[in-house]
C-alpha cells in the first residue's frame, strides 16, 4: 500500500448523513485520485486532482465532493445526494507524468445503514 | 474512446502450472498498459507496465506480460502458479492521445488450487 493511508477502514453512514473519507500520501506525488469499487464493475473514477487547489470530476462525481488544499491530502465527502453509496472506496496517487504508475491506499468500506 | 476488456471473470489453475489472465484494449493513440493485483479488502498493488520498447514486460512476483499491438492485447502470464497468487487482477490502459484518465478493466479472479 506504499505511502498512502486511508481512514477509517470501515465506515457506517445513516441515511441523509454526509461522511468524509480521509486520504493522505507522503510520496510527494502531485496527482491524487478517488475511485469507487463495486463487485464485478472494476474501478470507476470519482474525482482526480493533478495539482494543489485544482480538481476535476471523473465519471461518477454526482453526490461526491473533494478538496485539495494540501499536496498530501485529498479528502472525499460522500453527501446525502449520493443515492447508493455503499461501496469500497480507493484513493491513489501518482507523480503526475504521462507514464506514471498509480499507487493505492488500503481502501475504506462504506456501508449505509 | 479508450476501453479495456478482461474477458474472463475467473481463471482456475493448478499450482505449478502456467497461468494466463487475458486483457484486450482499445485506444486512439498509443497505449500505456498496466497490471495490478488486489488481495481481499486491500488496495491495488502495481505488478508491471508497458510504456514502449520490448513487448515482453517483466514485473513483480515472477509475473510478466506480453504486449501485442496487432491483437491489441496485454495478457498477464506466469510460468508456474502459486496458491498465494490467488487474487483479483486488474488490467488498465491510458491512451496517450486521450489525456489524463486511466481506465480499469472489470477484473479477473484467479484461483490457484494446491
Amino acid at each position: 500500500d506504499g505511502g498512502i493511508t486511508q481512514s477509517p477502514k470501515y465506515l457506517f453512514r445513516k441515511e441523509g448523513q454526509n461522511v468524509t473519507l480521509s486520504c493522505e500520501q507522503n510520496l510527494n506525488h502531485d496527482a491524487m485520485y478517488w475511485y469507487r469499487q463495486d463487485p464485478g464493475q472494476g474501478l470507476r473514477l470519482i474525482y482526480y486532482s493533478q495539482i494543489v487547489n485544482d480538481f476535476q470530476k471523473g465519471d461518477i462525481a454526482e453526490g461526491y465532493s473533494v478538496s485539495r488544499e494540501k499536496k498530501e491530502s485529498f479528502p472525499l465527502t460522500v453527501t446525502s445526494a449520493q443515492k447508493n453509496p455503499t461501496a469500497f472506496y480507493l484513493c491513489a496517487s501518482s507523480s503526475g507524468t504521462g507514464t506514471d504508475t498509480q499507487y493505492f491506499g488500503p481502501g475504506t468500506r462504506l456501508t449505509v445503514l | 474512446a479508450q476501453s479495456v476488456a478482461q474477458p474472463e471473470d475467473q481463471v482456475n489453475v493448478a499450482e505449478g502450472n502456467p497461468l494466463t489472465v487475458k486483457c484486450t484494449y482499445s485506444v486512439s493513440g498509443n497505449p500505456y498498459l498496466f497490471w495490478y493485483v488486489q488481495y481481499p479488502n486491500r488496495g491495488l498493488q502495481f505488478l508491471l507496465k508497458y510504456i514502449t520498447g520490448d513487448n515482453l514486460v517483466k514485473g513483480s512476483y515472477g509475473f510478466e506480460a506480453e504486449f501485442n499491438k496487432s491483437q491489441t492485447s496485454f495478457h498477464l502470464k506466469k510460468p508456474s502458479a502459486l496458491v498465494s497468487d490467488s487474487a483479483l487482477y486488474f488490467c488498465a490502459v491510458r491512451d496517450t492521445a486521450g489525456g489524463f484518465k486511466t481506465i480499469f478493466g472489470a477484473g479477473t479472479r484467479l484461483f490457484v488450487k494446491a
